[in-house]
């Protein structure tokens, strides 16, 4: 059975790097056609996709934020962390981690974890 | 950015209704499109994928069709555990992409 948790802190000062860390079970970013995702959302507003990477070590990252993030995966320990540099108020979201996989050609983020409020604040 | 773009933004209904919702993409993706729900203070939950294939333990009353650019999730007869919040998300091209959302209320 797959699962994901997020972990890390749920508050931090502007201009500090943000580390989260997706701890999941169920399934290894050692073989193929997996990938693990990770996905906000501001308080009362929508999704929005940050960064993701695969099992063959492909990264992706939203244009808009590619400057500031950092997707690695630790296969060893079954985690990939999330790095967020300059954080800012307009940052504070929940967190999610989410396990993609590929059924028929088509990528899904068929399981996501219970993601984590991170606050950013002085 | 290919741009997602849902309506309504919210709606209200009643229990036993058929609620359409719709996703509209800036720019032709086939069917790679997917529909999540979510509940308050909790994680999306995926419902369809590849625009009309229903996950694992979705109820029938829930499908979707659609391919190109317009899509829509329809929930047959609107039961108390679906109001939610629901969005698309296409997996066509990078960046992936949300739609804003559909709040379904209750009437």
């Amino acid at each position: 059975q797959i699962s994901l948790k997020e972990s890390g802190p749920t508050l931090v000062k502007p201009t500090q790097t943000l580390t989260l860390t997706c701890t999941f079970s169920g399934f290894s970013l050692s073989t193929g056609r997996v990938g693990v995702g990770w996905i906000r959302q501001p308080p009362g507003k929508a999704l929005e996709w940050l960064a993701l990477i695969h099992w063959d070590g492909e990264e992706r990252y939203s244009p808009s934020l590619k400057n500031r993030l950092t997707i690695i995966k630790d296969t060893s320990r079954n985690q990939v962390v999330l790095t967020m540099t300059n954080m800012d108020p307009v940052d504070t979201a929940t967190y999610y981690c989410a396990h993609r996989a590929v059924e028929k050609g088509h990528w899904n983020f068929d399981l996501w974890g219970r993601g984590i409020l991170v606050t950013v604040s002085s | 950015d290919i741009q997602m773009t849902q309506s309504p933004s919210s709606l209200s209904a009643s229990v036993g209704d058929r609620v359409t919702i719709t996703c509209r993409a800036s720019q032709g993706i086939g069917s790679s499109l997917a529909w999540f729900q979510q509940k308050p203070g909790e994680a999306p939950r995926s419902l369809i994928d590849a625009a009309s294939t229903l996950q694992s333990g979705v109820p029938s009353r829930f499908s979707g069709s659609g391919f190109g650019t317009e899509f829509t999730l329809t929930i047959s007869s609107l039961q108390p555990e679906d109001f939610a919040t629901y969005y698309c998300q296409q997996h066509s091209a990078y960046p992936l992409t949300f739609g804003g959302g559909t709040k379904v209320e209750i009437k």
